[in-house]
């Protein structure tokens, strides 16, 4: 099984509002990650969990915060987003080696997100 | 330079023939070259992944090749098909880092 699951599928909210994406792995994978991808645009990385501690943050603006509450769930917390904000934010998991090398990552459906 | 320059943007096939995706790196520190395959509304999907002590790798419809020397590498889907049409990423790891640096895409559209 190699399913990471995001909900939800759609969000749409107002510039003050607060909301959360959550996504779930059951894969045993101990590596989590956040991307935000543009419309014909790559995914573009936000941020890595290793071990459920944050490893990368690529200069993420604020309104954005992580969380990884346990090994199998990743949260992102969102707080007074913008427009330019809408994107469809996927969640990736991946086994991690212990030399470091790269695992394939999985992608999750993710969350159409609208901020208006 | 972390960036995978992906060409071309976009590329119309006929059914039954071959399409033929390219991709080029320049720094050495890439370890990992997975390609996605991503079908819209969609999460992107593993589609074939090299290491780049292997030229080439084939799976099923789907070949990678790899050429260290001129740090390029290029997607084969032989026989394509209607339902091959999607946008597909080629995709480098920096090693030790987690990072996955994708190239731009590109659009395939295999006609009937």
């Amino acid at each position: 099984d190699t399913e990471v699951t995001q909900t939800p599928k759609h969000l749409v909210m107002g510039m003050t509002n607060k909301k959360s994406l959550k996504c779930e792995q059951h894969m045993g994978h101990r590596a989590m990650y956040w991307y935000k991808q543009k419309a014909k645009k790559p995914p573009e990385l936000m941020f890595v969990y290793s071990y459920e501690k944050l490893s990368i943050n690529e200069s993420v603006p604020s309104r954005f915060s992580p969380e990884c509450p346990n090994s199998s769930l990743l949260n992102l917390h969102l707080h007074a987003l913008q427009p330019e904000d809408s994107a469809l934010y996927l969640c990736a998991s991946s086994r991690l080696q212990l030399a470091g090398g790269q695992e394939t990552q999985y992608f999750g459906p993710g969350t159409r997100l609208l901020v208006l | 330079q972390q960036q995978v320059k992906q060409s071309p943007q976009s590329l119309i096939v006929q059914k039954g023939g071959i399409s033929i995706i390219n991709c080029a790196y320049e720094n050495t520190a890439f370890d990992y070259f997975p390609w996605y395959q991503q079908f819209p509304g969609k999460g992107p999907a593993l589609l074939i992944a090299i290491r780049p002590d292997v030229s080439e790798k084939k799976e099923g419809r789907f070949t990678i090749s790899f050429n260290k020397s001129a740090k390029q590498f290029s997607l084969h889907i032989m026989d394509s098909q209607p339902g091959d049409s999607a946008t597909y990423f080629c995709a480098a790891s920096l090693r030790n880092t987690g990072k996955l640096i994708f190239g731009q895409g590109t659009t395939l559209q295999v006609k009937p």
